[in-house]
């Protein structure tokens, strides 16, 4: 099955500095790569997701890029905020399974004002 | 639109009784719902997949006679937590997607935190 690992797990930026958060996954067939930022005791929620057919995609602050290749997917975050602060889950979805998502590990993310 | 909503959201039980948890999808009909469990600073595992009318689909290691699921209509899933221990103390989350057999985005419920005494 799938195997999807995520690095770092857990991160510490300056308010304004960029986040990266990088995803790998083992099964080639997989062609859908969401990210989800859950705060604590919340439910994840979706920031940007990106399909196999697309190599970069990016919304205001957010931009995830995949290399189908090396297979592995990136989140960047631009201008961060400490409302960016959060624990955020890379997932991936094989083809053939509908929408049955394997999440990373998750990243903590603390953005410090 | 696309909203999910999960209840309860917070159970306190008594060791070996049972717990309902219900999932619905509040304006859309979601032709698969998933069942995740938890834990403290970890990721969302993966219970089961529940599809209308058909029985759930288990993951390797999970009990489907200690955790029961149905999926009785298109817009509603339940799981029912039998026989609870402390060990099921958990945050359990429903999904669900309104695209059956294509990757696409799935809605999550609030999560129901269980606390077994």
């Amino acid at each position: 099955g799938e195997n999807v690992e995520q690095h770092p797990s857990t991160l510490s930026v300056q308010e304004g500095d960029s986040a990266v958060i990088k995803c790998t996954y083992s099964d080639s067939a997989s062609n859908y790569f969401p990210w989800y930022k859950q705060e604590l005791g919340k439910r994840p929620q979706l920031i940007i997701d990106i399909r196999s057919n697309v190599g970069e995609k990016k919304d205001q602050r957010i931009a995830v890029t995949l290399n189908k290749t090396a297979k592995h997917f990136s989140l960047h975050i631009t201008e961060t905020q400490p409302e960016d602060s959060a624990v955020y889950f890379c997932a991936a979805s094989h083809a053939t399974s509908g929408s049955r998502l394997t999440f990373g590990e998750g990243t903590q993310l603390t953005v410090n004002p | 639109g696309a909203v999910v909503s999960q209840h309860p959201s917070r159970v306190i039980c008594k060791s070996g009784t049972s717990v309902k948890i219900e999932c619905r999808s509040l304006d859309f009909q979601a032709t698969t719902m998933f069942w995740y469990r938890q834990f403290p600073k970890k990721s969302l595992m993966l219970m089961a997949t529940s599809n209308e009318g058909s029985k759930a689909t288990y993951e390797q290691g999970v009990e489907k006679d200690k955790f029961l699921i149905n999926h009785a209509s298109l817009t509603l899933s339940t799981l029912t937590v039998t026989s609870a221990h402390p060990e099921d103390s958990s945050f359990y989350i429903c999904s669900a997607s309104r695209l059956a057999g294509v990757s696409g985005e799935l809605f999550f419920g609030e999560g129901s935190r269980l606390t077994v005494l």
